[in-house]
């Protein structure tokens, strides 16, 4: 089994509509953290969580949402999706003096 | 976040040769991580640095992190068809966030 699963995969929608990416680990570990990823630019921290509940922004939060319900599970949401959201977006998890761990990322298109 | 500047932005080598890229930044980094990344999937952990001047090796990869802890490099040995992909360098700081390289990408030629 996958430590990080992302779903879905890809996701094909259109601008205006409400879309959420969900995030689960098997590993139990406290952190987790959603990346923005865009050709030529690297990586870049949308919003992360230390424990369930804990919500903090990132470099380019805006335009999105996050909710930590329960500490395996770390979602995504864009309330209105615009066309310059079109990304692929990572998860990842990070345990206690340990390096962050990725999910397979999801392919996102916005027309 | 800040963006670390990460060179060459892609390499074309034949199977066979040496590879060597690296990361630098104004800022000081506590950590240093290189990961690569194939189509379709996430980046993985290749090597964590931790201490400056650490040099660490894992199989043909040999990683470097600065003295100044502003640097890192990335050397591949011998490299192969597998390889192929891109890399990025990651920059940690005291606190939570990594700040990722742009990424090198690496083709390999039989």
């Amino acid at each position: 089994d996958a430590d990080v699963t992302q779903t879905p995969r890809n996701r094909i929608t259109k601008t205006g509509k409400r879309i959420m990416l969900e995030c689960s680990q098997t590993k139990g570990h406290d952190r987790m953290y959603w990346y923005r990823q865009d050709p030529g630019l690297g990586l870049r921290l949308i919003y992360y969580s230390f424990d369930v509940k804990d919500i903090n922004k990132g470099e380019i939060s805006d335009g999105y949402s996050v909710s930590r319900q329960a500490q395996a599970k770390f979602s995504l949401s864009l309330e209105s999706a615009i066309p310059n959201q079109t990304a692929l977006y990572f998860c990842a998890i990070q345990g206690s003096n340990q390096p962050q761990h990725f999910g397979d990322g999801t392919r996102l298109s916005i027309l | 976040g800040q963006q670390l500047n990460q060179s060459p932005q892609s390499m074309f080598i034949q199977e066979g040769e040496d590879v060597s890229m690296n990361c630098t930044s104004s800022s000081i980094f506590n950590t240093w991580l290189w990961y690569k990344q194939d189509p379709g999937e996430g980046p993985v952990l290749l090597i964590a640095l931790y201490k400056a001047g650490e040099l660490t090796s894992n199989g043909r990869l040999t990683a470097q992190f600065g003295i100044t802890r502003k640097d890192s490099f990335l050397n591949i040995s011998a490299s192969i068809p597998s390889d192929v992909g891109i890399y990025f360098c990651a920059g940690q700081d005291s606190g939570y966030a990594l700040n990722f390289g742009k990424g090198t990408s690496l083709l390999v030629t039989p």
